[in-house]
Parts: structure tokens; C-alpha cells; sequence
């Protein structure tokens, strides 16, 4: 495997159920980044790791909660979430926060679907 | 309110013929902005960036033009070919901190053939 990499691609669940995504990267890289792509909106931070520290929450409801275990390995526990939680999650990764080069490589993203 | 904006949703160009991507900002603070390219299905792969030190970065068919002043930035993509139909998404970060990229809302290319 290659790049980043995010499992599932497609998750249906209820408003009652508990589900987590996963994202690796092998890329060698030392931050990693949970996005929500909603329709018709742009692409919006939620989390960032640097070196399996989390150094940003951008004022997440507590039913998005992220685990990085390790700098290779990013997950995103979802818990109760609402119809307006459906969109795209993307994952992505850099060398470092902050340091050069600053460029993000992403993950294809799941697609979820709250019902 | 949105910092970065991407105004044209879409735009459609003939092969072989010069696309232009167009960015606006708000934010002064920016001082590092990409441009990434996304594919149905796919996340979005890097394509260019600049620092707001250049006014112009070039790589191959894409050049990327930075106009401090007008906050302002743009894609140039000469030779359009069809497989650079896509949604190209423009991003700035800066200030507090170059990983914070804000994303424009994107817009959607077709090279017709």
C-alpha cells in the first residue's frame, strides 16, 4: 500500500450506533489531519496530530472523538451522530506541522451516511 | 465568512487551450496557498503551491500566479487536456499556522476533447 489509505470508504449508520474510520498513511509522515467535506461546503479541519500529540480541535462536538495511536495511524470514533454529520471524511497527512515541505497528501475519504 | 473563495463553480475549456482557476482571499495573514485536484472518488492530490515571497511558481503544464496586493491567486494550465477535467480546490494557511489550510469550495473543470 501506498500514500494514505482510509477504511471504510462507505459507512451507513444510525443515529444510535458507535463506528470508527480508519486512516494510515505510509508515507513516513510525522502529522496527521481528520477533515469534513460537507455539500456545497468547503473542505474543513477537525483534528490535527503531530507526532501523536493532538494539537488542534476545531471546536469538534464531543461525538467525533480521534485516537492516534501511533504517527502512522489515525482513527475517528463516531458515537450518537446526527443526520447533519453526513459527509465526506477525509484523512491527511504531512511531514511535520509547520515544517517544509507543508504539503498535505489526502486520503480518498469514507463517505458517511447518518440515518 | 469564508476567507478563501473560489467564485466560478465551473468552467469548461477546449483541449489544448489555456485553463485559468481563480482564487480570491480576505485574510492578509496568508502567506502560503496550494492547489489541489480532485478526482470523483478520490481525495484531493497536491498540484502546486506558492509562498506569498513568489508572485509566480511554475511546474510543468501548471503555473500558479500570486497578486498580494489584490489578494488574488490564480492557476494557469496550458495545455488543458481532457484528463485535467476535475475539481480543483484552492487553499491558504498562515498566520496561525501553515497547516491550517482553509479550502475554497472548489471548482469544477471539463476539457472537452
Amino acid at each position: 500500500e501506498t500514500g494514505v489509505t482510509q477504511t471504510p470508504r462507505h459507512l451507513v449508520m444510525g443515529m444510535t450506533n458507535k463506528k470508527s474510520l480508519k486512516c494510515e498513511q505510509h508515507l513516513g509522515h510525522n502529522a496527521m489531519y481528520w477533515y469534513k467535506q460537507s455539500a456545497k461546503k468547503p473542505l474543513e479541519l477537525m483534528f490535527v496530530y503531530n507526532f501523536k500529540e493532538q494539537t488542534e480541535n476545531n471546536s469538534v462536538p464531543s461525538r467525533f472523538s480521534p485516537e492516534c495511536p501511533n504517527s502512522s495511524h489515525l482513527f475517528l470514533h463516531l458515537h450518537t451522530l446526527q443526520p447533519e454529520d453526513s459527509a465526506l471524511y477525509l484523512c491527511a497527512s504531512s511531514r511535520a506541522i509547520d515544517v517544509n515541505p507543508y504539503e498535505q497528501y489526502f486520503g480518498p475519504g469514507t463517505r458517511l451516511t447518518v440515518t | 465568512d469564508q476567507q478563501v473563495k473560489q467564485n466560478s463553480p465551473s468552467l469548461s475549456v477546449q483541449e489544448g487551450r489555456i485553463s485559468i482557476l481563480n482564487c480570491d482571499y480576505t485574510n492578509s495573514m496568508f502567506d502560503y496557498f496550494l492547489w489541489y485536484k480532485k478526482y470523483p472518488a478520490e481525495g484531493p492530490t497536491f498540484l502546486i503551491s506558492i509562498s506569498s515571497i513568489k508572485d509566480k511558481n511554475e511546474d510543468g503544464r501548471f503555473t500558479v500566479f500570486l497578486n498580494k496586493s489584490a489578494k488574488h491567486l490564480s492557476l494557469h494550465i496550458v495545455p488543458s487536456q481532457p484528463g485535467d477535467s476535475a475539481v480543483y480546490f484552492c487553499a491558504a494557511s498562515g498566520g496561525s499556522g501553515t497547516y491550517k489550510y482553509i479550502f475554497g469550495t472548489g471548482t469544477r473543470l471539463k476539457v472537452l476533447a
